[in-house]
């Protein structure tokens, strides 16, 4: 089974901080995403990587920048941390293929006090 | 961004009833259609990858259908069982776009 492995399921940082989040995937999977979790809101895709070193930015890159220097790690960056990204966030990767499936972390809620 | 609706917005049944969830998307340049499972306190997992137009999929006493033409997926469970319980969530894939997904169904199966 594809595990994909997120550092924290917890996390309590505060306003102004440089916060690491990494993902880690077992299965070679060349397409790694970030995504976070709001109450009322679809899951929102913040950026992700079709391949090592590259990046791509999702649907609200703002404030969060992201790094993959190896294939199976992918991690999230919040340069300055802000109240405002307090949320649950949900690493996933998938096959190369467009309309392969995803496998999802099991998501680190980050509250930003 | 693509807009994808998911109908209701939460729904609370009893065991054994069967049930259904809609989920509505842009038809055009459409690719695929995925709907996850995601229970309290665990990771969402993939129910199914749909892509062509007319398609059913089951899974047990879970099924869904696809409507490209007209931008619509049904999710059907048949006898819903409290393990059931959870948010079902459905993504559009279209040509040209990473997935969008919609804001999920919530359903609460009462034993």
């Amino acid at each position: 089974d594809v595990k994909v492995t997120q550092s924290s399921r917890y996390l309590v940082k505060r306003t102004g901080e440089k916060v690491f989040l990494e993902c880690v995937q077992d299965m070679d999977h060349e397409n790694m995403f970030w995504y976070r979790q709001d109450p009322g809101l679809g899951l929102r895709l913040i950026y992700f990587s079709y391949d090592v070193k590259m990046k791509e930015k999702g649907d609200i890159p703002e404030g969060y920048s992201v790094s993959r220097e190896k294939k199976e790690r992918f991690s999230l960056i919040l340069e300055s941390a802000s109240t405002n990204q307090t949320s649950m966030y949900l690493c996933a990767s998938s096959l190369v293929q467009q309309n392969e499936k995803l496998f999802f972390g099991s998501g680190t809620q980050l509250s930003v006090l | 961004i693509l807009n994808v609706e998911q109908s209701p917005q939460s729904l609370h049944v009893q065991e054994g009833d069967s049930t259904n969830f809609t989920c509505s998307f842009p038809s055009s340049n459409f690719y695929a259609l995925h709907w996850y499972r995601w229970e309290t306190a665990k990771s969402p997992e993939a129910l199914f990858v749909m892509t062509l137009n007319g398609d059913e999929k089951k899974k047990g006493r879970i099924s869904a259908t696809l409507n490209t033409k007209e931008g619509y997926s049904y999710l059907y469970i048949k006898g819903s069982q409290p393990e059931d319980s959870a948010t079902y969530l459905c993504a559009s894939l279209s040509g040209y776009s990473t997935l969008t997904f919609g804001k999920g169904t919530m359903l609460l199966v009462s034993p």
